[in-house]
């Protein structure tokens, strides 16, 4: 079964500072992708950035990254220059190769930047 | 503008009514996907389609029931066996081509007096 772990329920930072949200995910596909999604208090769901497992290179988007060790089974997203306008609910997620894409959810991490 | 719609955005119904909410895409995608989010929690999925006229269950399908008649359209049902239907629900789709990306509508937020 697949598993994703978001160890961090809050975190608090300075505006304009970096900041890394962790992930950790257990799976046995040895073809699979990892996402992040971010969810402002409107609800919905918006698609930051996906890293495939066989991909060679960290996957970058605009500020994001993330920083994949798929020894570690870590994929975590890395946020540089953290604006006011990123505080909200951030989910990792990940899909398997089988079947449809259905997507298995972390619990979220709730990220505030402070002016 | 393509994308995905869900309707209503605030849904009140009695304890013991069966109630159903739309989700409809134009993003020519194949796969459909229902998710639902409780507070403070991720998201888990309920039911999922693939192809036209065909859906299996996901993580917690008892209590729910879909159908998928069209492509564009995945309707949810939620039924008075669903024990504690209150919850905020998210439609989603994708290509089946497309690995990379499962867009979301804005969802429905149901709450069961």
């Amino acid at each position: 079964a697949q598993k994703i772990t978001q160890t961090q329920p809050g975190m608090f930072v300075q505006e304009k500072e970096a900041v890394t949200l962790d992930c950790t995910y257990d799976t046995s596909d040895p073809s699979y992708g990892l996402f992040w999604y971010k969810q402002p208090s409107s609800g919905e769901m918006i698609f930051l950035i996906y890293q495939g497992s066989y991909d060679q290179q960290n996957a970058t988007e605009g500020r994001y990254s993330l920083n994949f060790q798929k020894a570690r089974k870590s994929a975590n997203l890395v946020i540089s220059a953290s604006q006011l306008g990123d505080s909200a609910m951030y989910f990792c997620a990940m899909r398997g190769a089988q079947g449809a894409q259905k997507l298995v959810f972390g619990q979220g991490t709730r990220l505030t930047i402070n002016p | 503008d393509g994308g995905i719609t869900q309707s209503p955005k605030y849904l009140f119904r009695k304890e013991g009514q069966n109630v159903t909410l739309s989700c409809e895409q134009n993003l020519n995608h194949d796969a459909m996907y229902w998710y639902r989010q409780d507070p403070g929690q991720g998201l888990r999925l309920i039911y999922y389609s693939q192809i036209v006229n065909d859906f299996q269950k996901g993580d917690i399908a008892e209590g729910y029931s879909v159908s998928r008649e069209k492509k564009e359209s995945f309707p949810l049902t939620v039924t008075s066996a669903q024990k504690n239907p209150t919850a905020f629900y998210l439609c989603a789709s994708n290509s089946v081509s497309s690995y990379n990306e499962q867009f979301f509508g804005p969802g429905t937020r149901l709450t069961v007096l």
